[in-house]
C-alpha cells in the first residue's frame, strides 16, 4: 500500500489527452512537498519526467504537464502518441515517513 | 556527463548476505544524497533508503522492510556508494537502482541502470 496513490492504469487513443492522479496527505503533497513525475517505459530505467511539481528537464516534450492541488497533484500528457506507452510514477516527500515515497504506478496503454 | 554504475548483483542463497557498489562519476558526489531504490519483477518502484550527504549529516534512512538487514554507505573520496544486504529473503529479489538525490528537493534525477538480485535456493 503506498502513501501516493495512483490509479493502476489508463489509456486513450493517439492525438487524445490523458491524466493520471496522484493522491497523498496532508503530511506529504498536503504538507506543501513537491511532487516529481517519472516515466519508465518497457524495459528500461526510470527516467524523470517532471519535477518540482510542473517544470520538464530539458528534453521532455511540452506535452506532458504537472500540477499540484491540495493533497493531490496530476501528470497530464496531450496529443498522445504511441512511444509514451509506459509506466508513470509519481514521487514526493513524507514527514511522518521521514523520507521521500513513491506512488505505485500507473501503466499507460495507447489504444 | 553524470554516470551511476551499479555492480555486485546476482544469485544468492536466503539468509546470505551481498554488496552492491555504485561508482559514479561526472558530479560533486559529495554534494548529493544518495539512493537505492528497487523494483521487483512486474512491480513498482520501493526507495531501500538513502544517505544524506556529510553537509547534512550523512545520516541514513531504510524502508521498513529492509530495516535492520540492510545499510547504505558512501565513500566520497572514491564517489562510491554501497548496499550491504544481510540476510536476504526471496522477497528481496528485484532490480536495485543506484540514484542520485537532489536533497533540497527530494528529487531523484540521475538512475544507474540497475542490477539484478536474485534471492533463491
Amino acid at each position: 500500500q503506498s502513501v501516493l496513490t495512483q490509479p493502476p492504469s489508463v489509456s486513450g487513443a493517439p492525438g487524445q489527452r490523458v491524466t493520471i492522479s496522484c493522491t497523498g496527505s496532508s503530511s506529504n503533497i498536503g504538507a506543501g512537498y513537491d511532487v516529481h513525475w517519472y516515466q519508465q517505459l518497457p524495459g528500461t530505467v526510470p527516467k524523470l519526467l517532471i519535477y518540482g511539481n510542473n517544470n520538464r528537464p530539458s528534453g521532455v516534450p511540452d506535452r506532458f504537464s504537472g500540477s499540484k492541488s491540495g493533497t493531490s497533484a496530476s501528470l497530464a500528457i496531450t496529443g498522445l502518441q504511441a512511444e509514451d506507452e509506459a509506466d508513470y510514477y509519481c514521487q514526493s516527500y513524507d514527514s511522518s515517513l521521514s523520507g521521500p515515497v513513491f506512488g505505485g504506478g500507473t501503466k499507460l496503454t495507447v489504444l | 556527463e553524470v554516470q551511476l554504475v551499479e555492480s555486485g548483483g546476482g544469485l544468492v542463497q536466503p539468509g546470505r548476505s551481498l554488496r552492491l557498489s555504485c561508482t559514479t562519476s561526472g558530479f560533486t558526489f559529495g554534494d548529493y544524497a544518495m539512493s537505492w531504490v528497487r523494483q521487483a519483477p512486474g512491480k513498482g518502484l520501493e526507495l531501500v533508503g538513502f544517505i544524506r550527504s556529510k553537509a547534512y549529516g550523512g545520516s541514513t534512512h531504510y524502508a521498513a522492510s529492509v530495516k535492520g538487514r540492510f545499510s547504505i554507505s558512501r565513500d566520497d573520496s572514491k564517489s562510491v556508494a554501497y548496499l550491504q544486504m544481510n540476510s536476504l529473503k526471496a522477497e528481496d529479489t528485484a532490480v536495485y537502482y543506484c540514484v542520485r538525490v537532489e536533497w533540497l528537493r527530494y528529487l531523484f534525477d540521475s538512475w544507474g541502470q540497475g542490477t539484478l538480485v536474485t534471492v533463491s535456493s
